[in-house]
Order: structure tokens, then C-alpha cells, then sequence
């Protein structure tokens, strides 16, 4: 049972270019929603997040949508550079009490590719 | 600041035998977490600690897994014995705080091998 899902294992963009990755989740209860950026032989990086009361966040070239009812949200990169290229992982948890709290439900990665 | 350091960063052990994974988090992280990817799959957790105390062990896969943080400095996360699917990359992670608003620092993970 995948609570979070990254249903493109794949994107290939043009430099320049926006790279929109995708994500989906099935567990209401999740209240924050997060990227992270993976480069070989390394661990994921935080890259940007947002809080469920928002429907949008933005930090520079990354910007992250959420739509609540549909359970649904994207992150958006632009100018996509070479240097995007990765895997990137979206990532949920849940606040309040309990055992979920502060840990991260994972999807399974999308490997971007940006082609100069 | 040092990030998350772990140790070894590649193991490869046969079936049946005992390896044991170290993770040294940021200082002052009273947070801990033990994660794992499979062949290129979601990266699942495994368990999380605050300070030298399981939060919550719900991810540990068996009773082959122990994990400890005496102290609550580094921790140790011990496979007895191996099995093949026990093979991945093993990520630890720290945070100050308790929370989602809080990003999880990841260390590069041990890659486990078990053949």
C-alpha cells in the first residue's frame, strides 16, 4: 500500500526549458509535503517544501503546487539547467501527535534528465 | 558543520553473516532516523529515535534488525544474519526538530550487499 506516489519514473527536458514532476497521495491525513534531490552516490538533499494550508511555495527556480482535493502536487523548475538533472523525491508527513509525526512517507523517484 | 556521516559507505557480505551500520548525525540532532531504498524502489522508513530513545520502530522489516543510540549521539543499526533481500542503500537522517516543517538531513547512505 504506496501512500505516495511518483507514477513517471522518468523526464527528459530541454535545457532552458520547465521540467514538471508529479506526485500523488492517498493518506488525508499527511499536512506537509516535500522535494527532495538525489544525485548518485549521495543521500537526498531538501529542496523545497510547503504546508498543506498553502497551495503554493516558491524559492527561486523551484516552485511547488498542491492541490488538496485532488490529493496531488507538482514541482516546477524554471529554467530547468543541467545541473537539475537527479532523481527527485517527493515526500508527505503528517502533523499532531503520534508516531507519524516528523516522519517522511517517500514516493518512489523521478529520474530528470536535462539535455543542454 | 559536519552533515550526516555514515560509515562503511559500501559492505558486501554473504548470506548469513552480521554487518553492522553506523550513522553519526549532525550535532545536536536529537533526531535520528534509519531509512532504506530497495533496487531503485521508495525510500521506506525504518525507524526514528529521539535522543537514545525508538520513537517508533513501525519500518523495522524483522527481529534481524536491531538499532541502537546509546547516548543519543551515533547510532548503530545491525543486521544478524543477512538475507539476500536485506540488500539496498541504507540512509540514516538527523533533524533538530520533531516535525514536517523541519527537512530531514540525509547522510549518502551505506550501500548493503548481500550475496
Amino acid at each position: 500500500d504506496q501512500q505516495v506516489k511518483q507514477n513517471s519514473p522518468s523526464l527528459s527536458v530541454q535545457e532552458g526549458r520547465i521540467s514538471i514532476l508529479n506526485c500523488d497521495y492517498t493518506n488525508s491525513m499527511f499536512d506537509y509535503f516535500l522535494w527532495y534531490k538525489k544525485y548518485p552516490a549521495e543521500g537526498p538533499t531538501f529542496l523545497i517544501s510547503i504546508s498543506s494550508i498553502k497551495d503554493k511555495n516558491e524559492d527561486g527556480r523551484f516552485t511547488v503546487f498542491l492541490n488538496k482535493s485532488a490529493k496531488h502536487l507538482s514541482l516546477h523548475i524554471v529554467p530547468s539547467q543541467p545541473g537539475d538533472s537527479a532523481v527527485y523525491f517527493c515526500a508527505a508527513s503528517g502533523y499532531g501527535g503520534g508516531t507519524s509525526y516528523g516522519k517522511l512517507t517517500f514516493g518512489q523517484g523521478t529520474i530528470l534528465t536535462v539535455h543542454p | 558543520e559536519a552533515g550526516v556521516t555514515q560509515f562503511p559507505s559500501h559492505s558486501v557480505i554473504e548470506k548469513g553473516q552480521t554487518v553492522t551500520l553506523r550513522c553519526d548525525p549532525i550535532s545536536g540532532h536529537d533526531n535520528l532516523y534509519w531509512y532504506r531504498r530497495v533496487m531503485g524502489k521508495e525510500i521506506k522508513f525504518l525507524l526514528h529515535f529521539v535522543k537514545e530513545s525508538k520513537q517508533d520502530e513501525s519500518g523495522m522489516p524483522n527481529n534481524r534488525f536491531l538499532a541502537e543510540r546509546t547516548g543519543g549521539t551515533y547510532s548503530t543499526l545491525k543486521v544478524q544474519p543477512a538475507e539476500l533481500e536485506d540488500s539496498g542503500v541504507y540512509f540514516c537522517a538527523s533533524s533538530q526538530v520533531r516535525g514536517g516543517n523541519s527537512p530531514l538531513h540525509f547522510g549518502n547512505g551505506t550501500r548493503l550487499t548481500v550475496t
